[in-house]
C-alpha cells in the first residue's frame, strides 16, 4: 500500500453540493495535513491536525470543514463551494507537526461547476 | 513572513547533463529545507530534506545543498534523464512557525532524449 491514500482522485461537483475527500495515511504518523494547489501558485497550507486535535487553521473560508476521526484519517467536506475553488487538494502526513519529512498523497482533483 | 523563490521557473536541457536548480529563501531562521518533486497531475514526492544544521545530502544522482547565512538551497541532479522531467519543489519549515512549510512556485524541467 502507498503511504498516503487520496480518494476521489477527481471529483467535479456543482455549487450546490456536499462532498467530501478523503486521505488515509499508513505510515504511523501523528500529523496530517491538508493543502491547496491552485494554478500558478505556489501550494498553500489549508489545516494542519496532531494526533487528532486540529492545530492550525490558516483562514480557511468554513465552506470547507476539515474532520480527522483519528490519527491516521483525515476528510475535507466541501459544501457550497465556488468556482474559484477548483484547485488540486493534496493531503499530507509526518511524524509531528513540527519534525521529519511530509509525505503527500497523489491529491484530489476537485472542479466546481 | 517567509517568502521562497525558485528560479528558473522553467529550464530545458538535453539528456546526459548536469543542472542546478536553485532555491532562495528571506529569512534564514529555518528548522529544516525540504526538496519535493511533482509530476504532471500528480502529488508531491519527496526527495531530500535538509535539518538547518547540514550543509547537504545525497540521494543517488542528487545532492542538495543548504547556505542559510545566504538564504540559499540548490539541487544538482546528475547525468539528467528523461524521466527527470517534473517539478521540483524547494519548501522551508521556519522556527518561528515550525507547523507549516512555505513553498516556492517550482521550477518545471524538462530533459529532452
Amino acid at each position: 500500500e502507498t503511504g498516503v491514500t487520496q480518494t476521489p482522485r477527481h471529483l467535479v461537483m456543482g455549487m450546490t453540493n456536499k462532498k467530501s475527500l478523503k486521505c488515509e495515511q499508513h505510515l504511523g504518523h501523528n500529523a496530517m495535513y491538508w493543502y491547496k494547489q491552485s494554478a500558478k501558485k505556489p501550494l498553500e497550507l489549508m489545516f494542519v491536525y496532531n494526533f487528532k486535535e486540529q492545530t492550525e487553521n490558516n483562514s480557511v473560508p468554513s465552506r470547507f470543514s476539515p474532520e480527522c476521526p483519528n490519527s491516521s484519517h483525515l476528510f475535507l467536506h466541501l459544501h457550497t463551494l465556488q468556482p474559484e475553488d477548483s484547485a488540486l487538494y493534496l493531503c499530507a502526513s509526518s511524524p509531528g507537526p513540527e519534525n521529519g519529512e511530509l509525505f503527500f498523497g497523489e491529491g484530489s482533483r476537485l472542479t466546481v461547476l | 513572513k517567509q517568502e521562497v523563490t525558485q528560479i528558473p521557473a522553467a529550464l530545458s536541457v538535453p539528456e546526459g547533463e548536469n543542472l542546478v536548480l536553485n532555491c532562495s529563501f528571506t529569512d534564514s531562521a529555518i528548522y529544516n529545507l525540504q526538496w519535493f518533486r511533482q509530476d504532471p497531475g500528480k502529488g508531491l514526492t519527496s526527495l531530500l530534506l535538509i535539518q538547518s544544521s547540514q550543509r547537504e545530502q545525497t540521494s543517488g544522482r542528487l545532492n542538495a545543498s543548504l547556505d542559510k547565512s545566504s538564504g540559499r538551497s540548490t539541487l544538482y541532479i546528475a547525468a539528467s534523464q528523461p524521466g527527470d522531467s517534473a517539478t521540483y519543489l524547494c519548501a522551508v519549515k521556519d522556527r518561528g512557525s515550525a507547523r507549516q512549510l512555505t513553498f516556492g512556485s517550482g521550477t518545471q524541467l524538462t530533459v529532452l532524449p
